[in-house]
């Protein structure tokens, strides 16, 4: 089955500072990549997504880059800002929302 | 609803008993899925339901978990003879794409078992 390991499992950065969070996953045949962000005892909720026939997908601060050779995906925020500090979650889908997750990434944004 | 309604918020349960957690969906969407986080780990997919057929069950640990959503709407995930180490927070989510259509997850805030 499919694996999705994601780096680093913490992250602190000052506010203003950008952000970046790595995921590689192991089958490609994978052609769905969403984020998801998870505040403390909250629900997730998506944040962007891209799939495989994309490079590249932009929303306002948020980014995300995939790159299917090497078969890992990136989430970039920049300007980050305290409201963006909570976990992240980076996943993979063979198809469907059958989604293979990472452990998270707690981001925490600093005054 | 406005969003996915999961209950209870909190279950504590001793070993060896039976659990039923319940999930409403959002209005129209056919596609349910639960799935179980355990803490500092993300959500682990359990199961799939297009409409009232479980599509994917493959996620299931094993027998002693079942799910039903007899009319395509609400569905209900049961835990048999509950172990300790089935203590997670289960997480139901809906979504408006049918089949292996990919789109957003709609998460409900979800289910927080405990098991003594």
């Amino acid at each position: 089955g499919e694996n999705v390991e994601q780096h680093p499992s913490t992250l602190s950065v000052q506010e203003g500072d950008s952000a970046v969070i790595k995921c590689t996953y192991s089958d490609s045949a994978s052609n769905y990549f969403p984020w998801y962000k998870q505040e403390l005892g909250k629900r997730p909720q998506l944040i962007i997504d891209i799939r495989s026939n994309v490079g590249e997908k932009k929303d306002q601060r948020i980014a995300v880059t995939l790159n299917k050779t090497a078969k890992h995906f990136s989430l970039h925020i920049t300007e980050t800002q305290p409201e963006d500090s909570a976990v992240y979650f980076c996943a993979a889908s063979l198809g469907g929302n059958k989604l293979t997750f990472g452990t998270g990434t707690q981001l925490k944004v600093e005054l | 609803g406005a969003g996915v309604s999961q209950t209870p918020s909190n279950k504590v349960t001793e070993k060896g008993k039976y659990v039923e957690l319940r999930c409403d969906p959002i209005s129209g969407h056919t596609a349910l899925y639960w799935y179980r986080q355990s803490l500092g780990q993300g959500p682990e997919f359990l199961i799939y339901f297009q409409g009232t057929g479980a599509a994917d069950d493959s996620g299931l640990p094993n027998d002693r978990f079942f799910a039903v959503r007899p009319e395509g709407s609400v569905s209900t995930l049961k835990i048999q003879r509950t172990e300790r180490g089935d203590s997670a927070v289960y997480l139901c989510a809906s979504s408006s794409q049918a089949g292996g259509h990919t789109g957003e997850l709609f998460f409900g805030e979800g289910s927080r078992l405990t098991v003594l």
